[in-house]
């Protein structure tokens, strides 16, 4: 099936540091990609939705100026978390689509904000 | 879109059938049923997905009752390796706006 890779895997960072997540798709283009994220425990809650070209829909209650999405080309889409803090730890995973009947995801990237 | 409920946990004995069910009472005539599931840790692996006909592949079956208000999983002899979170998901096809994930079933392959 379609690969999608997620880079990082893990990243600690000191709070108030931005850090970026990158989500590529290796062998199929990707007009849309999507964001999400998980809690220990917890389900994947889908943050926003990542279009080529133009500015990602967030879900209500994601803050757009605290996670900025930039999905420039059709094989990238990078997440960033801006002035990161500790509650902004957790596993970002990232999904895309090849425009057939399945989404698949990226492996995950684990934020640790010290 | 279409809400699904699944049981929190379940056991099943290595090499034993593992069947879990999810309802989705409130499905649409264009909206399939998806199953993923999630090793600890990892993204969501992608299994089986169906429309109203059952389906298998080398994963799993998919049995989706004749009313399509609910459907089961099955993994045909469970391995240690398929503990995991089963999340079943039903959505329009092409339509991957709003896929949203559910609390999903724990399954504990036990030896």
């Amino acid at each position: 099936g379609a690969v999608v890779s997620q880079h990082p895997s893990w990243v600690i960072c000191k709070s108030g540091t931005s850090v970026k997540i990158e989500c590529r798709s290796l062998d199929f283009q990707a007009t849309t990609m999507f964001w999400y994220r998980q809690f220990p425990k917890q389900s994947l809650m889908l943050m926003a939705t990542s279009n080529e070209g133009s500015k990602a829909t967030y879900e209500q209650g994601v803050e757009k100026d605290k996670f900025l999405i930039n999905h420039a080309s059709l094989t990238l889409s990078t997440l960033t978390v801006t002035s990161a803090h500790p509650e902004d730890s957790s596993f970002y995973i990232c999904s895309a689509s090849e425009g057939g009947e399945k989404l698949f995801f990226g492996s995950g990237t684990q934020l640790s904000v010290l | 879109d279409a809400k699904t409920t699944q049981p929190p946990s379940m056991d099943c004995a290595e090499g034993r059938a593992a069947n879990l069910p999810c309802n989705h009472s409130t499905i649409s005539g264009n909206e399939y049923v998806y199953w993923y599931r999630q090793i600890h840790s990892q993204g969501p692996q992608y299994i089986i997905h169906g429309l109203k006909n059952n389906e298998t592949n080398e994963m799993a079956s998919l049995i989706i009752t004749e009313d399509r208000k609910s459907s089961t999983l099955i993994l045909p002899h469970a391995t240690l390796r398929d503990t995991a979170v089963y999340y079943c998901i039903v959505r329009a096809i092409y339509n991957f706006n709003k896929f949203y994930f559910g609390s999903g079933t724990k399954l504990n392959v036990k030896p």
